[in-house]
């Protein structure tokens, strides 16, 4: 059974840095694409990147390049999603997704979903 | 890159159906069959419905279906169900190799 599994809920001071994993099992971790969705208290839903674990090409949103770092350790199946420097404009739900394609699109479909992880910035 | 344009809220009565528009532009959802679409319930994690433009995965019923014309794809749900009550959202590859959301539609079954 492919499961995601995130880490538990932070809640951080603005300035502070954090890292928040999502672990996979049920499948081989290293052939498919691990993208980062966010959600902000009562929105929608946000595209912020994509890694592919098996030799860590990474894309970015432009909304997002610089503002976060996306890794993962394929040894032990989990994929990052970490700042150096966290705003209250941070403050969301944050969603990793397994995603999968064909041909260019290799990464557009974000068949399974973790449980999420609620992140709090706040003074 | 701009959201794909959704309408925030649709409704339907159980047992008749219901279409959700997904807009973009040619340089997301009009360039490309990489359309898919997620449905929310609150508190949950987003759930696959439709993918490739109108492939569904096993296990999503029947009544569910996807469509593109140009720069619209559209989500169908037929014989509306209680349970269907839910947010969904629209999702698309770009030019940029990036991929784009829609800002979501909220369904209420009437």
């Amino acid at each position: 059974e492919v499961q995601l599994v995130q880490s538990g809920a932070e809640v951080k001071k603005p300035g502070e840095s954090l890292k928040i994993s999502c672990k996979g099992s049920g499948y081989s971790f290293t052939s498919y694409w691990i993208g980062w969705v966010r959600q902000m208290p009562g929105k929608g839903l946000e595209w912020m990147g994509i890694i592919y674990p098996g030799d860590s090409d990474t894309r970015y949103s432009p909304s997002f390049q610089g503002q976060v770092t996306i890794s993962a350790d394929k040894s032990i199946s989990t994929a990052y999603l970490q700042w150096s420097s966290l705003k209250a404009s941070d403050t969301a739900m944050y969603y990793c997704a397994r995603s999968v394609g064909s041909g260019s699109g290799s990464y557009v479909i974000a068949d399974y979903w973790g449980q999420g992880t609620l992140v709090t910035v706040s003074s | 890159q701009s959201a794909l344009t959704q309408p925030a809220s649709v409704s339907g009565s159980p047992g008749q159906s219901i279409t959700i528009s997904c807009t973009g532009t040619s340089s997301d959802v009009g360039g490309y069959n990489y359309v898919s679409w997620y449905q929310q319930h609150p508190g949950k994690a987003p759930k696959l419905m439709i993918y490739e433009v109108s492939n569904r995965p096993s296990g999503v019923p029947d009544r569910f279906s996807g469509s593109k014309s140009g720069n619209t794809a559209s989500l169908t749900i037929s014989g509306l169900q209680a349970e269907d009550e839910a947010d969904y959202y629209c999702s698309s590859y770009t030019s940029s190799s990036t991929v784009v959301f829609g800002g979501g539609t909220k369904l209420t079954v009437l």
